[in-house]
C-alpha cells in the first residue's frame, strides 16, 4: 500500500487529454512538500517529467503539465500520442515516515 | 551528458551480501547528492537510500536500515550500496539516481537515472 495513491491505469485515444491523480495526506503533499512526476517507458529507467509540482525539465513537451492542490497533485497530458504509453509515478516527501515516497504508479494506455 | 552506470547485481542466497556500484560521468559528482531507488518485478518504485554530495549525511528507508550501507568515493565518481542480510523481498532492479542538490532535502528531485542492475535473492 503506497503512501501516495494513484489510479492503477488510465487510457485515452490519440489526441485526447488524460489526467493522472496522486492523492496524499497532511504529512506529505498536504504539508506543502513538492511533488515530482516520472515517466517510465516499457523496459527502461524512469525519467524526470515534472518537478516542483508544475515545472518541466528542458526537452519535455508542453503537452505535459502538473498541478497541486491541498493533499493531491495531478499530471495532465494533452494531445495524447502513442509514444506516451508508459507508467507514470508521482514522488514527494513524507514527514511522518521521514522518507521520500512514490505513488504506486499509473499505466497509461493509448487506445 | 550525464551518465550513470550501475553494476554488481546478480543472484545471491538469502542472508548473503552484495555490493552495487554506480559509475557517474558528465557532471561534477561531488556537487550532488545521490540516491538508490529499487523496483521489484512488476511493481512500483521504492526509495532505498540517499547520501549528500560530501558523503557526510546518509539516509535509509526503514525496510533496509541496519542492513544496507550507502557510500561514495568522490575521487572515483562512484556511488556504492553495500547490501547485507539480504531477503527475498529485496529482489528488485536497483537504480542509482542523481539528486538535483548537493544536500538531500525534502524536495529532492531525482533528475537523472541509470539503467539499473537486477538483484535476485533466492536459494
Amino acid at each position: 500500500q503506497s503512501v501516495l495513491t494513484q489510479p492503477p491505469s488510465v487510457s485515452g485515444a490519440p489526441g485526447q487529454r488524460v489526467t493522472i491523480s496522486c492523492t496524499g495526506s497532511s504529512s506529505n503533499i498536504g504539508a506543502g512538500y513538492d511533488v515530482h512526476w516520472y515517466q517510465q517507458l516499457p523496459g527502461t529507467a524512469p525519467k524526470l517529467l515534472i518537478y516542483g509540482n508544475s515545472n518541466r525539465p528542458s526537452g519535455v513537451p508542453d503537452r505535459f503539465s502538473g498541478s497541486k492542490s491541498g493533499t493531491s497533485a495531478s499530471l495532465a497530458i494533452t494531445g495524447l500520442q502513442a509514444e506516451d504509453e508508459a507508467d507514470y509515478y508521482c514522488q514527494s516527501y513524507d514527514s511522518s515516515l521521514r522518507d521520500w515516497v512514490f505513488g504506486g504508479g499509473t499505466k497509461l494506455t493509448v487506445l | 551528458e550525464v551518465q550513470l552506470l550501475e553494476s554488481g547485481g546478480g543472484l545471491v542466497q538469502p542472508g548473503g551480501s552484495l555490493r552495487l556500484s554506480c559509475a557517474a560521468s558528465g557532471f561534477t559528482f561531488s556537487s550532488y547528492a545521490m540516491s538508490w531507488v529499487r523496483q521489484a518485478p512488476g511493481k512500483g518504485l521504492e526509495w532505498v537510500s540517499a547520501i549528500s554530495g560530501s558523503g557526510g549525511s546518509t539516509y535509509y528507508a526503514d525496510s533496509v536500515k541496519g542492513r544496507f550501507t550507502i557510500s561514495r568515493d568522490n575521487s572515483k565518481n562512484t556511488l556504492y550500496l553495500q547490501m547485507n542480510s539480504l531477503r527475498a523481498e529485496d529482489t528488485a532492479v536497483y537504480y542509482c539516481a542523481k539528486v538535483a542538490d548537493i544536500v538531500v532535502v525534502p524536495a529532492a528531485i531525482h533528475d537523472y537515472w541509470g539503467q539499473g542492475t537486477l538483484v535476485t535473492v533466492s536459494s
